[in-house]
Parts: C-alpha cells; structure tokens; sequence
C-alpha cells in the first residue's frame, strides 16, 4: 500500500494562476481532508469530505474548490492563486471507522509569487 | 468549538533529560486526542493517540501522554530525551462525531541540546 499520496511535491505558481493538487489513497478511506500548514501554526482545514461526491467546507475553505469524483481521489483547486496561499498542504484520509486516526500524506509546497 | 493550546512555542532540554510537553484542550464531549510530531520538510508522524479507557498512553518512540480530564489536558512526556527527538511537536483534539475532523494546536518545537 502506497497510504496517502500528494501531486505534486513542490510547486511555483504566478498570482492569478490556477492549478490543481491531486491526493491520492489507496485504503478505501471514506474520509479525505485538506489541510494547509504555515510557520508558527498547526494545520487548518480547508475542506474535507465525507464520501463520494460530497465535500464540505473547513475552516479556512475561502480561495479553494475541492472535488471528490472518486472515492480514492480528492481533488484541491486554485482557481486564482494569490501570495497569501503560499504554504505546505497536506492531505490526510480516515477510514470512518470506529476510533481510527488519520493518515496523512507527505504534503505538497506551494509558493505563490 | 473544539481548541488546542500549546503554551510553549519552544522549549530546549539536554540530551538525557526529561522531557514533558504541554497541551490544553477545549471540546464539550470527551475528545480524541493525539500527538503528532513533525521533522523539518516532513509530514506529519503519530506519536500516540486517546480515545477512551486508560488515561496513561503509551506511544512510539519511547513517548507517553496523560489524559486529565480535570484539567482539561493531554502533556507529553519522555523520560530521556534523544538528539532525534529535536522535531516540532502538535497536539490535535478530534472526535469520531464530527466526521473526523481534527484542530491542531500551533505546535512546539524542541531542539535538544548536546
């Protein structure tokens, strides 16, 4: 099993460009999370999803569009990236079993000029 | 709302020393909780988890935690801390109810000293 895997691991973007990170697990998780990490802070949730075709909003979702096509694949947009998203994202996936953790993928780096 | 509060941004020890590591949590059920730490350009590593029974949990690396309902905490701790160790360290608070979903606290960071 390969776990949680992000595309791509690193990346520069203009301001105003677009650009789609792919994350990517092969546990049959229910359960898919984005996350974005900056320095001095903890994780923060962009947005998640709890099945198939269903996302939901996290707490800091502004500037981003998700999808959840397949159940494997969970899908992180920017439509118009700006500075501020400069950051490490990470993708994270939960079985939605009783008591089980997440597993969280390797992250992605984003640099928005 | 659920919160993590990590009131130490940056605590140094000896290599050897003891080590405990502090984290307040705010959640109006009883929370899952875990330790997480994290090496520089790298994801994140669960160190332990609680979700229920024994307060005292024993993690990977020679690390342990006690969950303190009366004080609302979960403190890491290690009795001999290794130059490995130096990483940052975050506690989350999650629950089963709330699709999973964990908050971070803003993270700790350890350097060891030789």
């Amino acid at each position: 099993n390969a776990g949680v895997t992000q595309t791509p691991k690193f990346r520069v973007l203009k301001t105003g460009q677009s650009m789609t990170l792919l994350c990517a697990q092969d546990m049959n998780h229910e359960y898919m999370y984005w996350y974005r990490q900056d320095p001095g802070m903890g994780l923060r949730l962009i947005h998640y999803s709890v099945g198939e075709g269903t996302t939901a909003k996290g707490e800091v979702p502004d500037g981003y569009n998700v999808s959840r096509l397949k159940k494997q694949n969970f899908l992180l947009g920017l439509e118009s990236a700006a500075p501020s998203q400069t950051s490490v994202y990470f993708c994270a996936s939960l079985s939605g079993r009783y008591q089980e953790t997440q597993y969280f993928g390797p992250g992605t780096r984003l640099l928005v000029l | 709302a659920q919160s993590v509060t990590q009131p130490d941004i940056h605590i140094t020890v000896s290599e050897g020393a003891s080590l405990e590591l502090r984290c307040n949590y705010s959640y109006g059920a009883t929370p899952y909780l875990f330790w997480y730490v994290q090496s520089p350009g790298q994801g994140l590593q669960l160190l332990l988890k609680y979700f229920s029974g024994d307060t005292l949990v024993q993690g990977i690396k020679g690390f342990e935690a006690e969950f303190k309902r009366s004080q609302s905490s979960f403190n890491l701790r290690k009795p001999s801390v290794h130059w490995s160790d130096a990483a940052e360290y975050f506690c989350a608070v999650g629950a089963g109810t709330n699709a999973g979903k964990s908050t971070f606290g803003d993270g700790t960071t350890l350097t060891v000293k030789p």
